[in-house]
Parts: C-alpha cells; structure tokens; sequence
C-alpha cells in the first residue's frame, strides 16, 4: 500500500538557518503530495502541495518539488524563523488510497532565536 | 467561507467514562468527514471516515465509535474510556472526489486519568 516516510526529529535549528526536512514516497500511479504543518495546540493547515511530477509548491517561503525519480518531496526553507517551530507532516493522496490522505509520521522543528 | 468546529477543546475524564466529541462543518455540502487522532509525539492515525450521512468507515478497531447524524455533523463516541484513549483528536473536512486536501479543526486533547 501507499506510504510516507519522513525523518525523524526533532529538528533543532538556529533563526536564519536552511531547512531541509526529508520526505520519500511509495505510491502506485501518481499521487498528489503534501506538506501540512501544526503549531502548538493547534490543528493541521495545509502548508504547500504539488499535484504532478516536477511541480514545486511553495508558500510562506517553504518550497518542495515533486521529484518522480527518487519518490521525494523535500520541504526546504532558506532562512527559518523562530515562529515556524511546529510539527511538518508530509502526506500523499491516490486514487489508490480512495478519499484519503496517507500521512507521514510529523517531524518536529525547533528554531532557538 | 467553509469552516470547520470541533469542541470541547480540552477533556479530562476518569477511566470507564463515557465520551462525546463534536465536530460541525459550515460553508459546504456532503463534505467527507474523518476523526483522526495524534497520540503524544506520534504522527496521525486515522480512525473513521465518512462519505455521507449514517456512513462511516472505521480505520482502527478500538473502543471509539462515530456518528453521523447529520449532513455536516460528526461524532465521536466512547461507551467506557481507557488511559489508551488520551491524545488529541482532530476532526477534518475534504471536497468529494479525488482532491485529497483536508481541512483541520483546531482539535480537542483528551487526557484519560
């Protein structure tokens, strides 16, 4: 079945560091790819997606691109602030899976100012 | 605008009590709706979903059950809670048809003493 494997945090980074939070796929067919992103105490909002191979999707200056070849969807951002600690959640939606997103397991970001 | 209520945000209930979580969409008709869960510092698990009304899905067997009375009204239940069942929950709202993008309320964090 579909899946999503993200690495594990936390992640710890200084304000004005790069950002990378590794996101690998297996899906049969084409999926749609996901990054939603949760602040403390709060539900989930979606973050940026990308719905065919070689889209970038990019929002709030976090970008991912949908690269086909490795199955990823890397989120990355060039300078991270403090207020961008939360947990990132990468999913992935098929026509496989029916109505459902299939989640990877959240990793969690730390910015220290 | 589509909006999406979950309440009561926070719940402390005693082991072998009963529970009800309320979840209400506005803006939006024949949502599918979906009860997840986050137990502490783990990713999302799926518990029910549902594509109408009086049609649900269980994901997980566990001793929740959901409702859907209504058309834009969903209801998770408990006849007797377990210290197993603390965690947040998070009910979520999506277009019918193969989108995949959810809509989060801001979650309710049950904690089973």
């Amino acid at each position: 079945g579909d899946s999503v494997t993200q690495m594990e945090g936390p992640v710890t980074l200084s304000e004005e560091a790069f950002l990378t939070i590794n996101c690998t796929y297996t899906a049969t067919g084409y999926p749609s790819l996901f990054w939603y992103v949760q602040y403390p105490g709060e539900g989930l909002q979606l973050l940026l997606k990308a719905t065919k191979a070689d889209d970038k999707g990019s929002n709030k200056g976090f970008e991912a691109t949908y690269r086909k070849e490795t199955t990823s969807f890397h989120l990355e951002k060039g300078s991270v602030q403090v207020s961008d600690s939360a947990v990132y959640f990468c999913a992935l939606y098929s026509n496989n899976a029916g109505n459902m997103l299939t989640f990877g397991g959240g990793t969690r970001l730390m910015v220290k100012p | 605008s589509q909006t999406i209520h979950q309440w009561p945000a926070t719940l402390v209930q005693p082991v072998g009590s009963p529970l009800s979580l309320e979840c209400t969409v506005e803006g939006t008709s024949n949502p599918n709706l979906y009860w997840y869960r986050q137990a502490a510092g783990r990713g999302l698990q799926l518990l029910f979903y549902s594509v109408g009304i009086g049609q649900i899905s269980s994901e997980v067997p566990q001793n929740l059950s959901a409702s859907r009375p209504q058309d834009r009204q969903f209801i998770l239940s408990s006849k007797k809670l377990l210290l197993s069942d603390s965690g947040f929950y998070l009910c979520a709202w999506s277009v019918t048809g193969p989108r995949g993008e959810l809509f989060f309320g801001e979650g309710s964090r049950l904690t089973v003493l």
